[in-house]
């Protein structure tokens, strides 16, 4: 079965401090991953998937099949990063249709 | 290009009643997704569709339905509606076939509210 899972419903850091988002997956054939982002006010978006393995706004995020974790990492917070933020999963054994953790809210204080 | 676009934005209706949902994709994509996003949780499946053929159903009941036009536009529809069916109705589009390397690109939504 297909499922992602994302332990925190909030995350609060200050302004200046690492962040790391946590996701962990259940998935059997091959995942793909991705980070989605929904700012106040605005649509979801796609932030980036394992596969391209760019940093986007300074997140990174590594694959570990082993742990099978997809966790979401920033050096520096930024209050701009406040947001929340979707673990999926997709995969061609599934048809490709995008599966979605519960998400967590980033609240970057000042 | 205004992106996704879903009409109408908020949706008032009683048990029992059924409701239609559209989605008209961005210019030139030709896949159209739909998902259910209830308070508190991620965006959950529904519907896939690509060149107007269904490519992918979730795991719901069959009181919803949908179709995508000549056009690429879509529509959700949902029978008998109950309680359980309030929610955000996402709809999202992608050039081609949904695939790791087709990004989706995701409307603002509709809110169906059910009394």
């Amino acid at each position: 079965a297909q499922r992602v899972t994302q332990p925190e419903k909030l995350l609060s850091v200050f302004k200046g401090a690492p962040v790391e988002l946590k996701c962990n997956y259940s998935y059997s054939g091959s995942p793909e991953l991705f980070w989605y982002v929904q700012y106040s006010r605005q649509r979801l978006q796609l932030l980036l998937r394992h596969i391209s393995r760019e940093s986007i706004k300074g997140f990174t995020a590594d694959l570990n099949k082993g742990e099978t974790s997809f966790h979401l990492k920033k050096p520096f917070a930024q209050e701009e990063d406040s947001a929340m933020y979707y673990c999926a999963l997709s995969g061609r054994e599934y048809g490709n249709k995008l599966v979605f953790g519960a998400g967590t809210i980033l609240r970057v204080k000042s | 290009d205004a992106g996704v676009t879903q009409s109408p934005t908020h949706l008032i209706k009683t048990r029992g009643q059924h409701v239609t949902l559209r989605c008209s994709p961005i210019s030139g994509h030709k896949s159209v997704s739909w998902y259910q996003q209830v308070l508190g949780q991620g965006p959950q499946f529904i519907f896939q569709y690509y060149e107007k053929e269904e490519r992918g159903r979730g795991n719901f009941p069959d009181r919803f339905s949908a179709r995508q036009f000549p056009n690429y536009s879509s529509e959700l529809n949902v029978n008998a509606l109950l309680l359980g069916d309030s929610a955000l109705y996402l709809c999202a589009s992608s050039l081609r076939a949904p695939s790791s390397y087709n990004e989706q690109f995701f409307g603002p939504g509709t809110r169906l509210t059910v009394l």
